[in-house]
């Protein structure tokens, strides 16, 4: 069954401090997995997009990583900021014959305090 | 200034009763979905288009219905057929549909049923 597990379920972490979140995924064939980050009562903004050949991808303060082997991914956010508070969704592709195989995480909400 | 644009964005609906939530992109986008997203779950596609005049179910269409008429406009009606309704509702979009294209989601209509 293709599954994605997203953990923690949820985090606080203080202002400037950097945080990890973990996916971990049972989805074949694997086409690509995408980051997004929601925030409340919002819908959710692409972060990252990665493929089977890329193990690391950035945008600005967030950074992606990959380990196909493992079926791991890691959202790693540096010197968290306020507006860093939101749920953040791990979304694997399976195949690429229809988005209709995207295979979402439950999300991680995240809470940055000053 | 592109993008998806839902309405409403708080609706209550009386049980018995079917609604209808508005999806419009200015995008031109070939492809646009409906997912509902429950605490806790992960999001689940309702329906989806990839082209005028046709549509797709997803993995919980029971007591959903959609058209798609124009390329611009993808309305869900939850019907009464639907037990359980409560949600938050996202509508989204691509170029196409491969495992490739990343989602442009809405900010979301959010249903209660009184």
């Amino acid at each position: 069954k293709n599954q994605v597990e997203q953990s923690p379920q949820s985090l606080i972490i203080l202002e400037g401090k950097n945080c990890t979140l973990q996916c971990n995924y049972t989805v074949s064939p694997f086409s690509n997995l995408r980051w997004y980050k929601q925030d409340t009562g919002r819908g959710p903004v692409s972060l990252t997009i990665m493929t089977f050949s890329e193990n690391t991808k950035s945008n600005g303060r967030y950074t992606a990583t990959l380990d196909a082997d493992t079926k791991q991914s890691s959202l790693h956010i540096t010197a968290s900021q306020l507006s860093d508070s939101a749920s953040y969704i791990c979304v694997v592709s399976a195949g690429s014959s229809n988005t209709g195989k995207l295979i979402f995480g439950q999300g991680t909400t995240l809470q940055v305090k000053p | 200034d592109g993008g998806i644009t839902q309405s409403p964005k708080y609706l209550f609906r009386k049980e018995g009763q079917n609604v209808t939530l508005s999806c419009e992109q200015n995008l031109n986008h070939d492809a646009m979905y409906w997912y509902r997203q429950d605490p806790g779950q992960g999001l689940r596609l309702i329906y989806y288009s990839q082209i005028v005049n046709d549509f797709q179910k997803g993995d919980i269409a029971e007591g959903y219905s959609v058209s798609r008429e124009k390329k611009e406009s993808f309305p869900l009606t939850v019907t009464s057929a639907q037990k359980n309704p409560t949600a938050f509702y996202l509508c989204a979009s691509s170029m196409g549909t491969s495992g490739a294209n990343v989602l442009t989601f809405g900010a979301g209509s959010r249903l209660t049923v009184l």
